[in-house]
Parts: structure tokens; C-alpha cells; sequence
């Protein structure tokens, strides 16, 4: 139990192009999605939180026009990379989770996004 | 805010031995969870084991085994009888509406 799916897992965009990123959880609801962005050789860093049917919540200098969030369902938040430029290339992950800070996040297998 | 330190960047053992990775984390908060995930080379993050910090019981998960020291703000986690399969970077986190993640240790088994 507990799967959390991500598609695409890779993505070769051009610059200027917009991109989506699906993040579903398989076998249960989720009431909380995050979406989290990972440099080589780094560790997670939060983007945003979001609540299914509520606007996300942004971290700390993360652009949310750029970075635009949806979670329209409670098994799906999709993550949009508007005008893309090479420095959004990255790795990017969601997780899920049920509800309740105390309940473990699960983690999506990753989209690798390389912007020429 | 809280932060979460883990100060071994890499760490290497040999198969079947002991490893111990260590974690410690800075709070105001009395409630909340800590969690220790690996990331093998596939980069999908697994759950490793997971501790309360209102219990004082140590988690433990097969060969995984935490030692929670709350009064300390540690959170080690002892690995036995290692496995190849455990090469990976492990990451150390901390819950409290949302997760916060040290910086990672690479762990590698030699076989």
C-alpha cells in the first residue's frame, strides 16, 4: 500500500515552453501533497504544500507564478513549470499524505526535468 | 524554525557489519515525528523507520533500529548486518506540519 506515482519521470522541454507534472496517490486518499525540488548530490528542498481543494502554499522564495500547484482531486496535484529556462532543471518529487502532520509522507518516484 | 544536522557527508562498512548514522535536529515543539528515509540510486525516497517523540520506546524495523534521545535532540540509526542493498543516501527528517530533511549521508557497503 501506499503508492504514490509521478508522470512524466523524464521531460526534455525547450526554453519558454510550459510543463506538467502529475503526482497521483494509488491507494489512498490524500489530503496533503507537497512538491519538493532535489539538486545533484543535495537534499530535498519543499516547494509547496497543497490541500486538496484549497491553494498551495508556497515556501520561502519559490515563485508561484512560475510553479503553478493544483490539487483538484484527493489522488491527484499536478505542478506546472510556466516559461521554463535551463535553471528550473532539476529533479523534482511529491509526496502524499493522509492527514495530520503525525502521518508519513509518501514519496513519488521523481520527474527529472532538463530545460534546453 | 527547526533544523536537522547530519553531520557524516559519507560513511562506508562492510557487508554483514554494524553502521551507525547520526541525526540531530533543533525544536521548540514537544509533539512531533522523526523519520529516517533512504534514496538508493533510483532516487525514489523509502521510508526506513519512522519514531514518535511522545514514546520512549525506541523504534525498530527488522535490522533498522533507531536510538531516540529527546532530552539530547538525537536520532541515530543503527543498520546491522549491513546489505549491499543498503547502499544509499540515507536522510534524516523531522515532522512537524511539514518535513524538514538534513543534508544526507552516503552510505556505501563494501562487499
Amino acid at each position: 500500500g501506499a503508492v504514490v506515482s509521478q508522470h512524466p519521470s523524464r521531460v526534455i522541454c525547450k526554453s519558454g515552453t510550459s510543463v506538467k507534472i502529475e503526482c497521483r496517490s494509488l491507494d489512498f486518499q490524500a489530503t496533503t501533497m507537497f512538491w519538493y525540488r532535489q539538486f545533484p548530490k543535495q537534499s530535498l528542498m519543499l516547494m509547496a504544500t497543497s490541500n486538496e481543494g484549497s491553494k498551495a502554499t508556497y515556501e520561502q522564495g519559490v515563485e508561484k507564478d512560475k510553479f503553478l500547484i493544483n490539487h483538484a482531486s484527493l489522488t491527484l496535484s499536478t505542478l506546472t513549470v510556466t516559461s521554463a529556462h535551463p535553471e528550473d532543471s532539476s529533479f523534482y518529487i511529491c509526496s502524499a499524505r493522509t492527514s495530520g502532520y503525525t502521518d508519513t509522507q509518501y514519496f513519488g518516484p521523481g520527474t527529472r526535468l532538463t530545460v534546453l | 524554525a527547526q533544523t536537522v544536522t547530519q553531520s557524516q557527508p559519507e560513511m562506508s562498512v562492510q557487508e554483514a557489519e554494524t553502521v551507525t548514522l547520526s541525526c540531530t535536529y533543533d525544536t521548540s515543539e514537544s509533539n512531533y515525528y522523526l523519520f529516517w528515509y533512504k534514496q538508493p540510486p533510483s532516487r525514489q525516497m523509502i521510508l526506513v523507520i519512522r519514531q514518535e517523540a511522545y514514546k520512549q520506546q525506541n523504534a525498530t524495523e527488522n535490522r533498522f533500529s533507531v536510538n531516540f534521545q529527546k532530552a539530547a535532540k538525537s536520532f541515530s540509526l543503527k543498520i546491522s548486518d549491513s546489505q549491499l542493498g543498503d547502499t544509499a543516501m540515507y536522510f534524516c527528517a523531522f515532522a512537524y506540519e511539514k518535513l524538514t530533511f538534513g543534508t544526507g549521508t552516503r552510505l556505501t557497503i563494501i562487499p
